[in-house]
């Protein structure tokens, strides 16, 4: 089965500690995106990655790191400098290494729903 | 400033009717628009795409319009069915630089809920 998979589905951490958010992909695309989704806000991006071994801060890093050393993998970090990390986190994935362009199709993950406790 | 916007937020309607949600764009210089589907607690699901030159595409029983000069999209479900509750949001790509990068602007989404 070809896809994009998250883990875990629900995820709740302590204030100040960091936690480590999995996406993984099959689809042997190039590029893969962090996304964050709060209610009364669209999806802001947080990382993105064209190639491996390579990632650019998206519009709201802040508190956030990633590495890229496989293709097939591209892990989000919440660090506690994160001060509102309460959020739906979605991975996605993309064979064009820029999403904006019309042949582009993104596909993504089924989500993580991160609650500081 | 580029936005994107939706219309109605939310929306009930009774299965088997159609309905259309709106979106309206300030973004520029426009590259695409896309439409999206996203089931409660999951991720989106693209149904259209669109560029500058096309008027409308369908997807099933999904069809999206374009007015590339109001900076008008709207997405008509025909023929509701149960499963098409979700949030259908709209995303408009603009170029960066010259056409060699560009972004995209998400809208907040318009819940639908299809009931029986």
């Amino acid at each position: 089965d070809g896809g994009i998979t998250q883990s875990p589905k629900y995820l709740f951490r302590k204030e100040g500690q960091n936690v480590t958010l999995s996406c993984e992909q099959n689809l042997n695309h190039d590029a893969m995106y962090w996304y964050r989704q709060d209610p009364g806000q669209g999806l802001r991006l947080i990382y993105y990655s064209q190639i491996v071994n390579d990632f650019q801060k998206g519009d709201i890093a802040e508190g956030y790191s990633v590495s890229r050393e496989k293709k097939e993998s591209f892990p989000l970090t919440v660090t506690s400098a994160q001060k509102n990390p309460t959020a739906f986190y979605l991975c996605a994935s993309s064979s064009h290494r820029d999403l904006g362009v019309s042949r582009a199709e993104a596909f993504f993950g089924q989500g993580t729903r991160l609650t500081v406790v | 400033k580029n936005q994107v916007e939706q219309s109605p937020q939310s929306l009930i309607i009774l299965e088997g009717k159609n309905c259309t949600l709106q979106c309206n764009y300030t973004v520029s210089p426009f590259s695409n628009l896309r439409w999206y589907k996203q089931d409660t607690g999951r991720g989106p699901v693209s149904l259209t795409i669109m560029t500058f030159s096309e008027n409308t595409k369908s997807n099933g029983r999904y069809t999206a319009t374009l007015d590339a000069d109001t900076k008008q999209s709207s997405l008509h479900i025909t023929a509701s069915q149960l499963s098409d509750s979700a949030s259908y949001i709209c995303v408009v790509s603009f170029d960066l630089n010259a056409g060699n990068n560009r972004k995209l602007i998400w809208g907040l989404g318009t819940s639908l809920a299809v009931n029986p």
